[in-house]
């Protein structure tokens, strides 16, 4: 159980691009979902928190225009990178959570690369 | 504050030998503890947690974590590593009451050497 579908996998496109990501949690209902960024050997770095049907809460130094989350039923969120540009290439990973004493799971991440 | 230390990169081990990854942390109340493995160019799986209850936890593919308040860790362990264990692990940390989201070490590499 507890299954996180992220897609897609990998993207490759032009600079200037917007890129949506889907984070769907297959069989449990997701009250709050994470969005994460990995760095090559690295740890993952939260972008931002978002709860169902609520605006996402982003962490210090990350852009919600450029970033934008929706969180629009219990087993759907989506990050979008608006205008992609070379720096944003990075491994983007969401996980999924029912309630506050539950883990997180997550998904297999997104490998974006921005020409 | 919250906040994860992983004090090893790269932990080596021979298969069929008990392995540890070490992991302490520092939280303000109680902790919510975590541990997760990620393969390559794949989101993290998780392993086990500690939530209350007893300090010896068993998880996933025959790891278990002990939690010890006093010195605050959460390491992990197996008595018998295998090779498909080689991956990157993290332990991650909330507090209780705190936080909404988890804090994450910087994660240690483990290689089974055959």
């Amino acid at each position: 159980g507890a299954v996180v579908s992220q897609h897609p996998s990998r993207v490759i496109c032009k600079s200037g691009t917007s890129v949506k990501i889907e984070c769907r949690s297959l069989d449990f209902q997701a009250t709050t979902m994470f969005w994460y960024r990995q760095f090559p050997k690295q740890s993952l770095m939260l972008m931002a928190t978002s709860n169902e049907g609520s605006k996402a809460t982003y962490e210090q130094g990350v852009e919600k225009d450029k970033f934008l989350i929706n969180h629009a039923s219990l087993t759907l969120s989506t990050l979008t990178v608006t205008s992609a540009h070379p720096e944003d290439s990075s491994f983007y990973i969401c996980s999924a959570r029912f309630d506050r004493d539950q883990p997180q799971h997550f998904g297999d991440g997104t490998r974006l690369s921005i020409l | 504050a919250q906040s994860v230390a992983q004090p090893e990169d790269q932990v080596n081990v021979a298969e069929g030998n008990p392995l540890t990854v070490k992991c302490t942390y520092s939280v303000s109340g109680n902790p919510y503890l975590f541990w997760y493995v990620q393969y390559p160019n794949r989101g993290l799986q998780f392993l086990l947690k500690y939530i209350t209850g007893d300090n010896l936890v068993k998880g996933s593919y025959g790891f278990e974590a002990e939690f010890n308040k006093s010195q605050t860790s959460f390491h992990l362990k197996k008595p018998s590593a295998l090779v498909s264990d080689s991956a990157l692990y993290f332990c991650a940390v909330r507090d209780r009451a705190g936080a909404n989201n988890l804090f994450f070490g910087t994660g240690t590499r483990l290689t089974v050497i055959p």
